[in-house]
């Protein structure tokens, strides 16, 4: 059984396209996350969602925004997609507290 | 702002030696979590230390940490080529809404030859 799962694995888009990355755990868990992960393979918190509060990053741009359907879903929404939006982008979850982070498998996004 | 940072960021190692990965952090914090990434693939959970002078043990890697000097070391025995992976330390801020936003260092990238 996959804890964490994302979809699509692969994204190739043209500059300008709005695109969407689904998110699903199976955790039972209470707070979600997506990282971006760029080119040199660094990796920086975009945004934390629990029922109750949404964590931004405020170096992330407003095309992203994250929607969550339900407590076992945060999908990532982005507009008007840019050359520099390239990159992997990783949904984890976790319990609330200081308890480790499990991640999905990734998406690789290409814009072109 | 907190800061993660890692060294070396590129480590060449020869099976059976030891070598130790360092972490550093810039402001308070006792929530540290290393995690391991194979090419093209997931991050993988390894320890999470929540307390001054934690130490965490699994087969050939042990971490620790000393919250008073903000470092976290990730030391590795007798390496073998499954070791070979980047390795990332992540801190948590811990404050108030900031809670399990890690904050990541860039990562170090070990590979074990024979």
């Amino acid at each position: 059984d996959t804890a964490v799962s994302q979809t699509p694995k692969y994204l190739v888009t043209q500059m300008g396209n709005d695109k969407s990355i689904k998110c699903e755990q199976n955790l039972g868990h209470d707070t979600m996350y997506w990282y971006k992960q760029d080119s040199k393979k660094f990796l920086k918190i975009m945004f934390s969602y629990n029922n109750k509060e949404l964590i931004i990053n405020e170096t992330v741009p407003n095309r992203f925004s994250p929607k969550s359907p339900d407590k076992a879903h945060l999908n990532l929404h982005i507009n008007s997609l840019e050359l520099g939006d390239s990159a992997v982008y990783f949904c984890a979850s976790s319990q609330a507290g200081p308890l480790r982070q499990f991640f999905g498998p990734g998406t690789r996004l290409t814009v072109l | 702002e907190l800061k993660v940072e890692q060294n070396p960021l590129f480590l060449s190692m020869q099976e059976g030696k030891n070598y130790t990965i360092y972490c550093n952090y810039s402001t308070t914090s006792d929530r540290l979590y290393w995690y391991r990434q194979d090419p093209g693939k997931s991050l993988e959970s390894l320890f999470v230390l929540l307390s001054n002078g934690a130490v965490k043990q699994e087969g050939r890697l042990m971490a620790s940490l000393d919250t008073k000097a903000r470092l976290s070391t990730l030391h590795i025995t007798a390496a073998v080529h499954d070791l070979s992976a980047t390795y990332f330390c992540a801190v948590d801020p811990g404050y108030g809404g900031s809670q399990g936003n890690l904050i990541f260092g860039k990562g170090t990238k070990l590979s074990v030859k024979p």
